[in-house]
Parts: structure tokens; C-alpha cells; sequence
């Protein structure tokens, strides 16, 4: 049973530009979180998918925005890149959209703005 | 708002000694907690999780924590730490949100290092 995957593994990219980072959730599972966890911190929250709209967002600027596909896998978006949105981006994804409260987590996007 | 506090940043324990790692929360309904390992440059692997019932939870690797509801605390503890133990350790809180759905917060880790 695969797990929670992501693309790319590393990213590099300049200010100013944008950015599109892609998740598949672990089978069986209909919600797909995505988390910015910064040098020396804990994840914190963006937003999360279930049934291809948006339902929660957390404290993150419009310039982050998302996809999620009829087969539950879904994209992160960053325009306008700025020097502080260098992080390593994580997808998690949970099933019957988090009633049971966990979640289970992809290896990770490090995304490194120039 | 949920905040999750933890009080340690490094901590550093001999192979074979026993480890607790601290947690505190704040949260104002009864709440799902977990702790999460994360190896350098990896994601976050579950290592167990409360979301009622039993306050002494058992998890992955010989880990287990004990929620402990008048001391909102949820500590993280192994009898006998192996090398291979050694990484950064998250505890979060997780909480329903209005209108569906729910995340995790997190606290700043704890890193572990293991002396031979």
C-alpha cells in the first residue's frame, strides 16, 4: 500500500516566479492537508482539500493557493515567490475528511527561493 | 485558538537509558493528540496517537505517552533509547474545525541525539 507522495523532491526557484507542488494522498483517503514547515520549526497549516473545494484555510496570503483532482490528489501553488517562502512544504492526507483526526504525511518538497 | 508547547529543544540521552519528551497543550474541548518522528530531510511518520479512552497509549517503535487531562500534558516516553531513535520529535494537537474538516498544530519539536 503506497503512501503519501510528492513531486518534486527539491525545487529551486527566483523571486517574483511561481510554483506548483503536487501531492498524492495515501490510498483509501479523500482529504489531502498541506503544511510549510521552515528551517528549525513546526508545520504550520495552509489549507485543506476534501471533495475538490477548499475547506479550511489556515494564516497563509492569497498567493497560496490549490487544486484538489477528482482522484483525491491535489497541487499547492505559490505566485509571486518571496525569499521567505523557502521551506519544505509537506502534504498530508487523512480519511472521511479527518473525522478520525489523524493524518499521514509525504516525504516532503523542499522548496528553496533564490 | 489550540498552541502546543514544547519545553525542550534538544535533548541528549545515552543508548540504553530511558526518555521522556515533554508536551503541553491548550485546547478548549477534549482533544486528539499525537506525536509525530521526523528523520533529517524526511516527512513526519506517526508514531501514536489519543483520541479518548485509555490515557496510556501505545505506539510504533516501542514508544508510548500518557495523556495526563489536569496537567494538559501528553508526554512522549521509551524505557530504553536505541541509535536509530535519534531525530526530531512533534507533538501536535488536532482539532475539528467549524463547517468540517480539521488540522494539526504543532509544536517546535524536540531534537533527540543519542550518545553510544
Amino acid at each position: 500500500d503506497a503512501g503519501v507522495t510528492q513531486s518534486p523532491t527539491h525545487l529551486i526557484k527566483t523571486r517574483g516566479q511561481q510554483v506548483t507542488l503536487r501531492c498524492s494522498p495515501k490510498s483509501g483517503h479523500d482529504t489531502v492537508s498541506w503544511y510549510q514547515q521552515a528551517l528549525g520549526q513546526g508545520p504550520q497549516f495552509i489549507f485543506q482539500y476534501y471533495e475538490e473545494e477548499e475547506r479550511q484555510r489556515g494564516n497563509f496570503p492569497d498567493r497560496f493557493s490549490g487544486h484538489q483532482f477528482p482522484n483525491y490528489s491535489s497541487e499547492l501553488n505559490v505566485n509571486a515567490l518571496l525569499l521567505g517562502d523557502s521551506a519544505l512544504y509537506l502534504c498530508a492526507s487523512s480519511p472521511d475528511w479527518g473525522a478520525r483526526g489523524e493524518q499521514y504525511f509525504g516525504p516532503g518538497t523542499r522548496l528553496t527561493v533564490t | 485558538a489550540q498552541s502546543v508547547t514544547q519545553p525542550d529543544i534538544h535533548i541528549t540521552v545515552s543508548e540504553g537509558a530511558s526518555l521522556e519528551l515533554r508536551c503541553n497543550y491548550s485546547y478548549g474541548a477534549t482533544p486528539y493528540l499525537f506525536w509525530y518522528v521526523q528523520s533529517p530531510g524526511q516527512g513526519l511518520q506517526l508514531l501514536l496517537k489519543y483520541f479518548s479512552g485509555d490515557t496510556l497509549v501505545q505506539g510504533i517503535k516501542g514508544f508510548e505517552a500518557e495523556f495526563k487531562r489536569s496537567q494538559s500534558s501528553f508526554n512522549l516516553r521509551k524505557p530504553s533509547v536505541h541509535w536509530s531513535d535519534a531525530a526530531e520529535y512533534f507533538c501536535a494537537v488536532g482539532a475539528r474545525l467549524t463547517g468540517g474538516g480539521n488540522k494539526l498544530t504543532f509544536g517546535t519539536g524536540t531534537q533527540l541525539k543519542v550518545e553510544l
